[in-house]
């Protein structure tokens, strides 16, 4: 299947600081990206969804601020959490579709530790 | 509107019996339907899925589900459980309209040796 790598994989930073996490379609192209966050023994919940060289649409409740999503090249995609704080503290998981694909392709996920 | 409900939070087997996970859709387009399983802290790896054509559709490790239209219902199954299944489980609809997944709460099954 196709590989869709994510980094890092941990990251613990310091409130009020930003974190890039990035994720990459390593043989495809992905003309759209996912983003998900999950709580701890929780599901996946869609924080939003970007169409390369397009801005990311968002998912009710999710602000677009503080989660800056770039999708600049079919193979890159960043999630960018601006002035996190501990409530940021989460497991990120990107996806990956090609065009007409009907299933989209996940990274490993990063774990974000905000302290 | 899009909603998948999965019955049962936690699952327990012993080694070598029937795995049957529940997983229950709602959707106002015909569904695409997937099943996923995660590891610890890692990514979703795909199990299965149903778009159109067989509703018994077979995946990887032995799994395979039923997509029953009448029933709403896309349960997972597994005709002997090995330790190595032990994980959480995850049911996902999407239709031909909206390409995320929408997820169910998650299973976790527990295989007992």
């Amino acid at each position: 299947g196709a590989v869709v790598s994510q980094h890092p994989s941990r990251v613990i930073c310091k409130s009020g600081t930003s974190v890039k996490i990035e994720c990459r379609s390593l043989d495809f192209q992905a003309t759209t990206m996912f983003w998900y966050r999950q709580f701890p023994k929780q599901s996946l919940m869609l924080m939003a969804t970007s169409n390369e060289g397009s801005k990311a649409t968002y998912e009710q409740g999710v602000e677009k601020d503080k989660f800056l999503i770039n999708h600049a090249s079919l193979t890159l995609s960043t999630l960018t959490v601006t002035s996190a704080h501990p409530e940021d503290s989460s497991f990120y998981i990107c996806s990956a579709r090609s065009k007409g694909n009907t299933e989209a392709f996940f990274g490993q996920g990063t774990r974000l530790t905000v302290v | 509107a899009q909603s998948v409900t999965q019955l049962g939070s936690h699952v327990s087997v012993s080694e070598g019996a029937l795995v049957l996970l529940r997983c229950n859709y709602s959707s106002s387009v015909p569904p695409y339907l997937f099943w996923y399983v995660q590891y610890p802290n890692q990514g979703l790896q795909l199990l299965l899925k149903y778009t159109t054509g067989a509703t018994l559709v077979k995946g990887i490790n032995g799994f395979e589900a039923e997509f029953k239209k009448s029933e709403t219902s896309f349960h997972l199954t597994k005709p002997s459980a090995h330790m190595s299944d032990a994980a959480e489980y995850f049911c996902a609809v999407s239709g031909p309209g909206r390409r995320a997944l929408t997820f169910g709460s998650g299973t976790r099954l527990q295989v007992q040796p």
